[in-house]
């Protein structure tokens, strides 16, 4: 049962590059989301897509931009990569028909940016 | 507008000592509570929930509305526990998590 997988667990990226973040969940869960994890921040919210075609902006959107591809898959594309975005990024799932669990965790990103 | 804190950057204890880690939070309604945890290099995953009042790992965690708190408590900690930890509130079921700052609970031999 994989859960939340999230791809590619680690990345360096130069100044200026763009990349593509995967994630997929095989829980037939309606709600995706993306946070960013930074020391003594927490977790902030990217963006989040509360249903298969739509998609909301959360606390930290800018520099980034996403896509639902389908009910498995939320993607999180960095156009234009920043030393500022150096972070471990997080994909989440959640469906309100199993509100009371919250959310299932990927395991993280890595990315670093030089 | 919704809003958790956790006041401690970092809680250190000695292993058989008691754990509070300390969760205020704002939000007008009736909210979902949660912890959640990370441990070294894993993802995060679900502690407990304050509507089920359950017990995981020997910690519980109580909502006191008149307070707005959620502190988490270990009568005895265990060098297992060392992990980040998470609060994290949301006013339903359909609505994102909101998460706190985090803390890191580091337990001494």
């Amino acid at each position: 049962n994989a859960g939340v997988t999230q791809t590619p667990k680690f990345q360096v990226l130069k100044t200026g590059q763009s990349m593509t973040l995967q994630c997929a969940q095989d829980m037939n869960h309606n709600s995706m989301y993306w946070y960013r994890q930074d020391p003594g921040m927490g977790l902030r919210l990217i963006y989040y897509s509360a249903s298969e075609g739509t998609t909301d902006k959360g606390e930290v959107p800018n520099g980034y931009n996403v896509s639902r591809l389908n009910k498995r898959e939320f993607s999180l594309r960095l156009e234009s990569a920043a030393p500022s975005q150096t972070s471990v990024y997080f994909c989440a799932s959640s469906d309100p028909r199993q509100g009371l669990y919250g959310y299932t965790f990927g395991s993280g990103t890595r990315l670093t940016v030089v | 507008a919704q809003r958790v804190t956790q006041p401690e950057k970092l809680l250190s204890v000695f292993k058989g000592a008691p754990v509070e880690l300390k969760c205020n939070y704002s939000y007008s309604g009736s909210p979902e509570l949660f912890w959640y945890v990370q441990y070294s290099r894993q993802r995060l995953q679900l502690l407990l929930r304050h509507i089920s009042r359950e017990s995981i790992k020997g910690f519980t965690a109580d909502l006191n509305k008149g307070e707005t708190s959620f502190h988490l408590k270990k009568p005895f900690a265990q060098e297992e526990d060392s992990a980040m930890y998470y609060c994290a509130l949301r006013r339903s079921s359909a609505s994102k998590i909101i998460f706190g700052s985090g803390t890191r609970l580091s337990i001494r031999p």
